[in-house]
């Protein structure tokens, strides 16, 4: 199941920043939260992904709540190629050596003109 | 450097048949993983391999399903005796070797089986 949860759909108007949130309060110490989307039908295109700390990259921006049982997503100025479902997902590092991510539903972003 | 291939893209099976999906990793890649996507679902986790070996089937349902990734050539997925329920969005993804636990998965555009 799951470990994550999201709001199912947000509107953001186009040029402004979208900021998607993510519950994740059973995280532990070692698992990564990592951001997807998932464009139509398309294979989902990796984001971001962060530990503790904030990151930033040439597509979004990640901030992880001091607790880490947070954290949002931030496009700082959304256009409409940006309309897809937004995932996140806990990944832990499994002695077995199991990566496998576990999607939730996700929140489906819908960019308006 | 190519991103994750799969093919075919849509393949279409009549009930009883068997269904092939083939996944070539990134290059330099040696972890694959399937993922199985119902309409207006998310992905459901499958099976994750390494070169001839199945580390983690716990989405694999038992009967029907199996998987392989062998010394040379692509990952292949093989549904047996396929039933309209198989009708589905498989995807493959391929991350790097180690176990670095930052390592993204990169995932291919996926095969888009439909079963009739």
């Amino acid at each position: 199941d799951a470990k994550t949860t999201q709001p199912p759909s947000m509107d953001c108007a186009e040029g402004r920043a979208a900021n998607l949130p993510c519950n994740h309060s059973t995280i532990s110490g070692n698992e990564y939260v990592y951001w997807y989307r998932q464009i139509h039908s398309q294979g989902p295109q990796y984001i971001i992904h962060g530990l503790k700390n904030n990151e930033t990259n040439e597509m979004a921006s990640l901030i992880i709540t001091e607790d880490r049982k947070s954290s949002t997503l931030i496009l700082p100025h959304a256009t409409l190629r940006d309309t897809a479902v937004y995932y996140c997902i806990v990944r832990g590092v499994v002695a077995s050596g199991t990566y496998k991510y576990i999607f939730g539903t996700g929140t489906r972003l819908k960019v308006l003109a | 450097n190519a991103g994750v291939m799969q093919n075919p893209r849509h393949l279409v099976r009549r009930r009883g048949q068997e269904a092939r999906l083939r996944c070539s990793p990134m290059k330099g890649h040696s972890h694959v993983y399937w993922y199985r996507q119902l309409p207006e679902e998310g992905l459901k986790f499958m099976v994750y391999l390494q070169k001839e070996n199945i580390i983690d089937e716990s989405g694999m349902p038992k009967e029907r399903f199996s998987a392989e990734f062998p010394k040379e050539g692509p990952s292949i997925l093989r549904i047996q005796q396929v039933v309209r329920g198989d009708s589905a969005a498989y995807f493959c993804a391929s991350s790097p070797p180690g176990l670095a636990g930052g390592d993204e998965q990169y995932f291919g555009p996926g095969t888009r089986l439909t079963v009739t």
